[in-house]
């Protein structure tokens, strides 16, 4: 878990302004992914990325993009940030712990859209 | 697409008792089944997963069983504890490709000593 750092940790932003949030990570995976979390909804995936400058849409991917210009860093914008836009948005590596290649989030960025 | 249901919503069961968590899928394709445990305030944490090709797996006093036929799989905890209290959240997707995880809607456990 050490190895994937979320930025901001929180931030406030009001309704029409763009923001940027930064998922980094250290151990060079090659697949990551945005998450956002709001109750009654479990996790829903919003973009992943398999590689640099790849990436692809989830389910939830209207007024969202993304960039990977390189291999550490996966970034989420919100080019023009509304209230419905409030969440909590976990990044996620996929990695092999021992014989597990599964997901492992990062410590997640609380986004409110005033 | 895969849409996967979880229930209960809430669980509240007495110290040392068991706990089961049962979640539903509807994509046939999918072979890779994770659970997650996420405490207040915390990233969600793997607990323990299975692939299709099992029907059950135990890490201690979790275990997952899968039932491919009925499209349902199921977290088990004996002996609850009370830092066992948390929201766990089951998951599918194809290990083929990019991995992409449909989560259930959670399950927040309490343990009541």
């Amino acid at each position: 878990d050490a190895g994937i750092t979320q930025s901001p940790r929180h931030k406030v932003t009001e309704t029409g302004t763009p923001v940027t949030l930064r998922c980094h990570q250290t151990e060079n995976h090659r697949y990551m992914y945005w998450y956002r979390q709001d109750p009654g909804h479990g996790l829903r995936l919003i973009h992943y990325s398999y590689g640099v400058k790849d990436t692809d849409k989830g389910e939830v991917s209207d007024g969202y993009s993304v960039s990977r210009s390189k291999t550490e860093d996966f970034l989420l914008t919100l080019e023009s940030a509304t209230s419905s836009q409030t969440s909590v948005y976990f990044c996620a590596i996929r990695g092999q712990r021992g014989a597990t290649d599964t997901q492992y989030f990062g410590p997640g960025t609380r986004l409110t859209v005033l | 697409g895969e849409n996967v249901e979880q229930h209960p919503s809430t669980l509240s069961v007495q110290e040392g008792d068991s706990a089961v968590i049962k979640c539903t899928y509807s994509d046939s394709a999918s072979n890779y089944f994770p659970w997650y445990k996420q405490e207040l305030g915390k990233r969600p944490q793997l607990i323990i997963d299975i692939r299709s090709n099992v029907g059950e797996k135990k890490d201690q006093r979790i275990a997952v069983t899968l039932n491919k036929t009925a499209k349902h799989f199921s977290l088990h905890i004996t002996e609850t504890q009370p830092e066992d209290s948390a929201v766990y959240f089951c998951a599918a997707s194809s290990l083929q490709g990019a991995q992409k995880l449909v989560f259930g809607q959670g399950t927040r456990l309490t343990i009541n000593p």
